[in-house]
């Protein structure tokens, strides 16, 4: 079993529509949470960061942190066909020399 | 432009060839991530420096493999006797002592053939 589960899709979304991307992770260790867009042929870029169980809303982004359920949760509302990317969750411990594990991403298209 | 960079954006190498790649942090940054991503999958750690101590190697670092960031500024990372299996995005990140957050570059594009 893989530190990091993720549905890698690929989601085909209609344009406006909310969008929930979702992780699952097997170590209990992990108390950093955050999601990473990355475009086609780019690198990853930093979305959202949370620390511990709870809510964390930016703009049109909220993610969910559910350390009971190993379950985490990134929500897109009113999406765009600029959010078509791929969405990697990642996750840290801080006895890990702040090693980031990713999970595989999920492929997201918005179609106008 | 103060984000994380990287050159070459592309190398295409024949099998049995070295390759350096290179990667300048943001500047106030004083760690450094080395990832391999290959497609379909999230990148993986490969190795990490705080200044210029090289603090952690993973696994998938073989031997071939080598890291340098000499005065803690820019680091290069060769790949030697390279193997189509060392085809990849090789993506570097930086951040600022114990924050979490993580500034991806762009990333060097490897194809081996």
């Amino acid at each position: 079993q893989k530190e990091v589960e993720q549905d890698p899709g690929p989601l085909s979304v209609p344009e406006g529509a909310i969008v929930s991307l979702n992780c699952t992770y097997s170590n209990s260790a992990f108390q950093y949470f955050m999601w990473y867009r990355q475009y086609s042929r780019k690198g990853p870029e930093l979305l959202m960061y949370t620390y511990s169980s709870g809510n964390k809303e930016d703009g049109r982004f909220t993610a969910q942190v559910d350390k009971s359920s190993k379950y985490i949760s990134l929500f897109i509302r009113d999406s765009q066909p600029s959010d078509s990317a791929t969405y990697l969750c990642a996750m840290e411990t801080k006895t890990s020399y702040d090693k980031v594990i990713f999970g595989p991403g999920t492929s997201l298209s918005v179609i106008p | 432009d103060t984000g994380v960079s990287q050159n070459p954006r592309h190398k295409i190498t024949k099998r049995g060839q070295n390759v350096t790649f290179r990667c300048d942090p943001i500047s106030e940054h004083n760690r450094l991530y080395w990832y391999r991503q290959t497609l379909g999958q999230g990148p993986e750690f490969l190795t990490y420096f705080q200044n210029e101590a090289q603090l952690e190697k993973s696994r998938l670092l073989s031997d071939r493999f080598s890291a340098e960031r000499p005065k803690g500024s820019f680091s290069t990372l060769e790949i030697q006797r390279t193997e189509q299996g060392d085809s990849a995005m090789y993506l570097c990140a930086s951040s600022w002592k114990q924050a979490t957050e993580q500034y991806f570059g762009p990333g060097t594009r490897l194809t081996v053939t």
